[in-house]
Order: C-alpha cells, then structure tokens, then sequence
C-alpha cells in the first residue's frame, strides 16, 4: 500500500509572495501518477497539476510547478506570485496507474492562507 | 466538459433511516466511479470503486452490506448508506474516470459532495 504524507498543516504568505508545499510518499509501484489538488471553502476538489512518475521533466501550469524527485520520493508544489484566490486546503494525492481503474491516495493536506 | 453532479447535496435523516447519494457523469461517459468519505478538517479517504456492470470494490474497513453501491449505467453511480448512524455523518465526495475522452485517461473528475448529517 502507498501513504502520502504532507508535513505542514498550515501554510501563510504574503499576497505576491511564492511559497512551496511539501509532499512524500511511499510506494513499491514504478509506474504512478501524482497530483495535486485544491479544495476551496465549496468543498469542490480542483486539480491544480499533475505528474506521471515515468516523466523525468517536472510539470508546470501557469503559476504552479512541481519539484518531483523520484529517487527520494518527493513532490513539492510551488505556487508563483499567489493571490488571494489560492486560499484553500492542498492536498496531495497519489494513483497507481497499472493498467486498471484505481482510486487515489490523498495526504492529510495543507491550509494554505493568502494575506492580503 | 467532464461535469460529475451529486444529488443531493445535503441531507439530514434519522438513525435507523437509508438515504441514497446519487453520482451522474453529465457530459461523458464513466466505466469506474470511486466514492470518497471526507470528515471534517480531515482528508478524503476512498471508500469503494464503482465499476458499470459489475459489484463495487469496497476498501478495507469499510462495510460492505451498509454502503451500498451500485453503478447501473455509464452515467450514474449510486451510494445508499443503509440504517445510518450519527458516526456516519460525513462528507462524501464521489468521482468518475472518463471513458470517451473527455479528459486525460487516467483523470478523476469530482462531484461537488454530499453532506450527510444523521440526528
């Protein structure tokens, strides 16, 4: 079985500021997909990034990039010149991707806070 | 596109009651819906794979005989939580695959969530 671990509860910066979330996990799986997603006050999950373990560059969307270091088990996101729109739980996930329809596996997340 | 829905979105039922969730893929077709418990001020955890045709995958601790799924058609997965309790009380959250390309293979779009309250 896989576990995501996020160290970090709770997150605040400065309206502008860049700031970086944490992200490991554990897994015997070589083939896997990582994500990331947002989910604001609604409650409605929003992915924000995703990565596929084979792929060697990290992926980036817009203001958001991951730092995936495979051999150490990391997935970081950093969030460029954040607004106030960013506040919201983070969570990361992670799915197997073998071949068949699996769910994911999600961290405890983290409470990001966007001060004006 | 890839729209997922959840009826309804809130509801409150007595102990001892059933209630039905209903999870709909509105523009695009689902073989394999998952369904998620989130607590509050907690992460979600998965509960059960729906797949079209077949019997749920439940994960390991949850009950089977009490959250029934079942996953009729390529549009519509449904979750009853039989004789429902207050600890059952929670926020559920269901998801779906797409099938016919309306979005990368291997992509969960969410519904909007469930809160179920039972007093």
């Amino acid at each position: 079985a896989q576990t995501v671990t996020q160290s970090q509860p709770e997150m605040s910066v400065q309206e502008a500021e860049t700031v970086t979330l944490s992200c490991t996990y554990d897994t015997s799986e070589s083939n896997y997909y990582l994500f990331w997603y947002k989910q604001p006050p609604s409650r409605q999950m929003i992915l924000v990034i995703r990565q596929e373990a084979y792929k060697q560059q990290n992926a980036t969307e817009n203001r958001f990039s991951v730092n995936f270091q495979k051999a150490a088990k990391s997935f970081s996101l950093k969030i460029s010149d954040s607004q106030l729109g960013d506040t919201a739980m983070y969570f990361c996930a992670f799915m197997f991707s073998g071949g068949g329809a699996d769910g994911l596996t999600f961290g405890k997340g983290t409470h990001l806070i966007i001060q004006p | 596109g890839a729209v997922v829905s959840q009826h309804p979105s809130r509801v409150i039922c007595k102990s001892g009651t059933s209630v039905k969730i209903e999870c709909r893929s509105l523009d695009f077709q689902a073989t394999t819906m998952f369904w998620y418990r989130q607590f509050p001020k907690q992460s979600l955890m998965l509960m059960a794979t729906s797949n079209e045709g077949s019997k749920a995958t439940y994960e390991q601790g949850v009950e089977k005989d009490k959250f029934l799924i079942n996953h009729a058609s390529l549009t519509l997965s449904t979750l009853t939580v039989t004789s429902a309790h207050p600890e059952d009380s929670s926020f559920y959250i269901c998801s779906a695959l797409s099938l016919d390309g309306g979005g990368p293979r291997d992509e969960q779009y969410f519904g909007p969530g469930t809160r179920l309250t039972v007093t």
